[in-house]
């Protein structure tokens, strides 16, 4: 089955710097790939996805980048804020049904 | 509309209580999913349903049963839980269970069993 990987576990950064998560997945086959930021006590939520036929996808402070090749994808947030602090979730999947979460890096932004 | 309502948020129980876990979408979604998350850990997959129809288990122990009354609601039986149960127990849907189908978490009931 899968297997997703993330880095690192834990990320502090100044207000106002970015921020890189770095995932990579084992089956070749996977062609969906979303971010997920959990918020102490709350659920899990979408703030990004990308599937398999693009390169890259932004949204505002947020883009996801992803290697096909080297199995590996990425979140870059931009202009760091306060809020942006939280657990961040990488997933992989072919069907959702597999879908595989990475371990989580928990972000924190200093002001 | 992107919600998927969970009931009860805060749920407290003995090993020897029944209870049950309840999930309601109004988003025309075929697939729904209970996953359990344990503290500083992503979420697991334990069941999902397609279609109404059970279509995986993880292996999940029997104390636990799930239920898919029609294609709005999910439950989730509880019986006989052990305290390493406790955890966040999240309910979600997506349009189906094909691929890549944006899939959107419920707020969660966070289950204690004493």
């Amino acid at each position: 089955g899968e297997n997703v990987e993330q880095h690192p576990s834990t990320l502090s950064v100044q207000e106002g710097d970015s921020a890189v998560i770095k995932c990579t997945y084992s089956d070749s086959a996977s062609n969906y790939f979303p971010w997920y930021k959990q918020e102490l006590g709350k659920r899990p939520q979408l703030i990004i996805d990308i599937r398999s036929n693009v390169g890259e996808k932004k949204d505002q402070r947020i883009a996801v980048t992803l290697n096909k090749t080297a199995k590996h994808f990425s979140l870059h947030i931009t202009e760091t804020q306060p809020e942006d602090s939280a657990v961040y979730f990488c997933a992989a999947s072919i069907w959702n049904n597999d879908m595989r979460f990475g371990a989580g890096t928990r972000l924190t932004v200093k002001p | 509309d992107t919600e998927v309502t969970q009931t009860p948020k805060h749920l407290v129980m003995g090993m020897t209580n029944k209870k049950s876990l309840k999930c309601e979408q109004h988003m025309g979604h075929r697939a729904m999913y209970w996953y359990k998350q344990k503290a500083k850990k992503p979420p697991e997959l334990m069941f999902v349903y397609s279609y109404e129809k059970l279509s995986i288990n993880e292996s999940v122990p029997s104390r636990f049963s799930p239920e898919c009354p029609n294609s709005s609601l999910l439950n989730l039986h509880l019986h006989a839980l052990q305290p390493e149960d406790s955890a966040l127990y999240l309910c979600a849907s997506s349009q189906d269970d094909w691929k890549g189908n944006t899939i959107y978490f419920g707020e969660g009931s966070w289950l204690t069993v004493v």
